[in-house]
């Protein structure tokens, strides 16, 4: 239990529905991040929320829509995904301001679009 | 881009030190090196991190030389469980654009009785 979690842990959906993927950190972090993991490749970072500012990442297409409401919950909305989309998505938290860099991550959700 | 490489795989058996290298030439002043261990189907867990010389902690040391372009992961006398992925990661938590959180192919660590 990294005090990260995420739900749900699996979803399928086609690639017309709209679904949303929620993280909850309850370690007091300020920072949260969304990542993509597929198969064989390295993790992909797709957005950063620090101090409850989104940091933007131009080559995530738009499909993907992150809400950070407040420092603790982190939402990922899905719409008219593809099946390149499937893989497994991983929430993370840190605490921003020191200057080491340590991340918890969430067991993930693993995401199947048919 | 502080870019990482790593070897593929290594292969272990119980008991002995394995020794993973983290290449990253383009270093920045301010980045921190980290590692992490991953499980199928599981979130990366934080192993250790370092900016320079060596890191020593419960689970594992981390060398660093001078010129900081590569670092060294040191698991001393692995078990079956720590058959895992093991991933270095360059970056600074203070700079967080994209540029700087790089995450490499891993190595896949097996440890055989």
């Amino acid at each position: 239990e990294t005090g990260v979690t995420q739900t749900p842990r699996h979803l399928v959906m086609g690639m017309t529905n709209k679904k949303s993927l929620k993280c909850e950190q309850h370690l007091g972090h300020n920072a949260m991040y969304w990542y993509k993991q597929s198969a064989k490749k390295p993790l992909e970072l797709m957005f950063v929320y620090s101090l409850e500012e989104r940091v933007e990442n131009n080559s995530v297409p738009s499909r993907f829509s992150p809400e950070c409401p407040n420092s603790s919950h982190l939402f990922l909305h899905l719409h008219t995904l593809q099946p390149e989309d499937s893989a497994l998505y991983l929430c993370a938290s840190s605490q921003f301001q020191t200057g080491e860099y340590e991340q918890y991550f969430g067991p993930g959700t693993r995401l199947t679009v048919t | 881009l502080a870019k990482t490489t790593q070897p593929i795989s290594m292969d272990s058996y119980e008991g002995q030190e394995v020794n993973i290298t983290c290449s990253h030439n383009n270093i920045a002043t301010n980045d921190y090196i980290t590692w992490y261990q991953q499980f199928p189907s599981q979130g990366p867990r934080f192993i250790i991190q370092g900016y320079k010389t060596k890191v020593t902690n419960e689970v594992a040391s981390l060398f660093i030389p001078a010129d900081r372009k590569s670092s060294t992961l040191s698991l001393p006398r692995v078990s079956l469980s720590d058959t895992a992925v093991y991933y270095c990661l360059v970056g600074d938590i203070r700079n967080t654009g994209f540029q700087k959180l790089v995450f490499g192919t891993g190595t896949r660590l097996l440890v055989s009785p």
